[in-house]
Order: C-alpha cells, then structure tokens, then sequence
C-alpha cells in the first residue's frame, strides 16, 4: 500500500471549489505529518502552493493566492487542499508530498480539469 | 530573485556515469537545504535525495541509494548529483530544488529540470 494516495482526476466548473485529497497509509496519522503541495502545469516544473500540519502548523508558498489552503479531514485520515473561485488556469496535476522515514514521499498526483 | 539553473543531462548508456549539476542565485545558498526530484515523461515526481545546509547530513530514495550521491560547493553556490550504474528506468527530467529551511524540510523553488535519458 502507499504512502500516500490521491485521486487520479477530478473536475470542477469555474468559480465553484475544488478539494483535493491525499490519504495516509493506514497505520500513519495525518495529525502528525505535515503535508506539503505543489501545482504543475505542462511542461513547467512544479511550484509551491503550501503546507499544512495545523492552523498553527501552516506556510503559504511565495505569492500563492489566499484562495489555495491547506487542512486536514481526520476521519478520512486526509491532507486536503481547496482551491475556491476555481479559474481556468488552475487546470493542472496537483501532487501532495509528506517526509516520512527519511525520505520525501509524493503522492501520484490528481489532474483537475476546469470545465 | 531565486534562481536554480541546472546542467549535465544527455543521453547515456545503461551502467555508465553522469554527474549534474545546479547553479543557484538569488538567495544565500549556503543557508538552505537542497533537493534533487526526478519526473520520468508522463509520471509523477519521485525524490531523489536532499542534503543539508552545510552539507553535513545526506538521505536518499530508495531506488537511488547507493548508486546517486548528492553533494554542495557553497562557495561556488552550486548543487550536484553524481548518478553511477545508471538504468533504464532512471531516464527523467532531474529538477534541482531549494529546501524551505536548512535541513530536510518541503522544496519551494524548482528549477526548469535536465533531461537524462538512458538508453543503449
């Protein structure tokens, strides 16, 4: 089982919000990892957008609009990322990424689709 | 403004050597850790490994332990990846990134990334 695990896809229409999982393995708690996220467009490298552990516990990437964030869903045992006021730009994959035993762990990444 | 520009790529045999490399600006360099991250055509990101400020402590992934060593000139401000035993499957775009703190802590500026291709 992986680390960690997000959705291949997802899709959304502009202006509504998007919501992006990335599920710990069972046995890991999500209260205790800080997750970080990055948006990548094609043929660009990634770019930082947060990281979240707690309210207390949060970055915003350089110049990452308010409208990216970060929390958590505890019972789904989920890093989240929300993106609001969805635009056409914010098509892209999104990856998820947590330090665990050493090593940086990414997830597979979610393709959004702005439609 | 932060600027990571790497080198090296190109197309190499299955069990040959290449060493990247990564010329950093526009931020102390010698104050933060230092990734390397790989993407292979139309996957995901896998680290590759990140090695701390003053170049103390290294930790890798583990498809590359072994055979990659990550290291720094800070007084050159550039960052390197030394690849031996290089397979098929280690064929990617290597980006060079810049830690958020100066250990072990999130990438935040990415480089364009260098393209190896292994390939007999």
């Amino acid at each position: 089982q992986p680390v960690v695990t997000q959705p291949t896809s997802l899709s959304a229409s502009p202006g509504a919000s998007a919501r992006f999982t990335c599920t710990l393995r069972s046995g890991l708690s999500v209260g205790t990892f800080r997750i970080s996220w990055y948006q990548q467009k094609p043929g660009s490298p990634p770019r930082y957008l947060l990281r979240y552990k707690s309210d207390s516990d949060q970055q915003q990437g350089s110049g990452v609009p308010s409208r990216f964030s970060g929390s958590k869903d505890t019972l789904a045992n989920a890093g989240l990322l929300l993106i609001s006021g969805l635009q056409s730009e914010d098509e892209a994959d999104y990856f998820c990424a947590i330090w665990y035993s050493y090593t940086w762990v990414f997830g597979g990444g979610t393709r959004l689709t702005v439609l | 403004q932060v600027r990571l520009v790497e080198s090296g790529g190109g197309v190499v045999q299955p069990g040959r050597s290449l060493r990247l490399s990564c010329a950093a600006s526009g931020f102390s360099f010698s104050s933060y850790g230092m990734h390397w991250v790989r993407q292979a055509p139309g996957k995901g990101l896998e680290w590759v490994a990140v090695i701390w400020f003053d170049g103390n402590y290294e930790y890798y992934g583990e498809s590359v332990r072994g055979r990659f060593t990550i290291s720094r000139d800070n007084y050159e401000s550039t960052l390197y990846l030394q690849m031996n035993s290089l397979r098929a499957e280690d064929t990617a775009v290597y980006y060079c990134a810049k830690s958020t703190d100066d250990y072990s802590d999130a990438p935040d500026y990415w480089g364009q990334g260098t393209l190896v291709t292994v390939s007999s």
